[in-house]
């Protein structure tokens, strides 16, 4: 079964920083990977996605994201944080569970607070 | 820009009665799903859709939980008997593919007492 690992449950940075948020996912196929993102009381908006090809995503909001195989990882990152950057991030893999559907399985978040 | 959106935002609930929760999904998407998310804790996948019929159903979605597409254009999740630990935020969500990027509501809070 697949799985996500997001190791940072909470991560400060200062308004203008650099970010990088980890996710460890476990598949046997190649996957289909996600970033969503959920502000307090929100929903959950895709930032990016990984299907095939390039592996340097570019998301909304200038977020990107690096698949990398043989590290079975798919870091979100963004050059400059803005305070409207402060949510929580989620990790996702998409796998098929025979059906037509294919569900996705969420790793627990990392929390972003970021200092003015 | 086309979006999910769901019904009521949020819902308080005696235990052991029955809620229906309502989504309408993006209009041209064929499969849906619903997850739900306990507070503090990760978004949990329940059940996925497509042409009429349960295509996955996870070990959350017991005989208690039902799923129907009475139209052409809403998608409903049923608990019949509510219970405490049924609290929690539950999310739809809809794709256009098999695979392809599932877009979610906003969500329906719901509060069992």
């Amino acid at each position: 079964a697949q799985s996500v690992t997001q190791p940072d449950i909470h991560i400060t940075v200062s308004e203008g920083a650099s970010l990088e948020l980890r996710c460890n996912y476990s598949y046997g196929a190649t996957p289909y990977l996600f970033w969503y993102v959920q502000s307090p009381g929100q929903g959950l908006q895709l930032l990016l996605k990984y299907f095939s090809g390039d592996t340097l995503v570019q998301g909304i909001k200038g977020f990107e994201a690096e698949f990398k195989r043989s590290q079975s990882s798919f870091n979100l990152r963004k050059p400059s944080v803005h305070w409207s950057d402060a949510a929580e991030y989620f990790c996702a893999v998409g796998a098929s569970g025979g059906g037509s559907n294919y569900k996705l399985t969420f790793g627990k978040g990392t929390l972003l607070t970021v200092n003015p | 820009e086309p979006e999910v959106t769901q019904t009521p935002s949020h819902q308080v609930t005696q235990m052991g009665q029955e809620v229906i929760l309502r989504c309408v999904p993006i209009s041209n998407h064929l499969y849906f799903y619903w997850y739900r998310q306990i507070l503090g804790q990760k978004v949990e996948f329940l059940v996925s859709f497509y042409n009429n019929e349960i295509s996955e159903k996870s070990e959350i979605f017991d005989d208690q939980f039902s799923v129907e597409r009475p139209d052409g254009s809403n998608f409903t999740l049923k608990i019949r008997s509510t219970k405490l630990e049924d609290s929690a935020m539950y999310f739809c969500a809809s794709s256009a593919d098999s695979g392809g990027t599932q877009y979610f509501g906003p969500g329906t809070r719901l509060l069992v007492l």
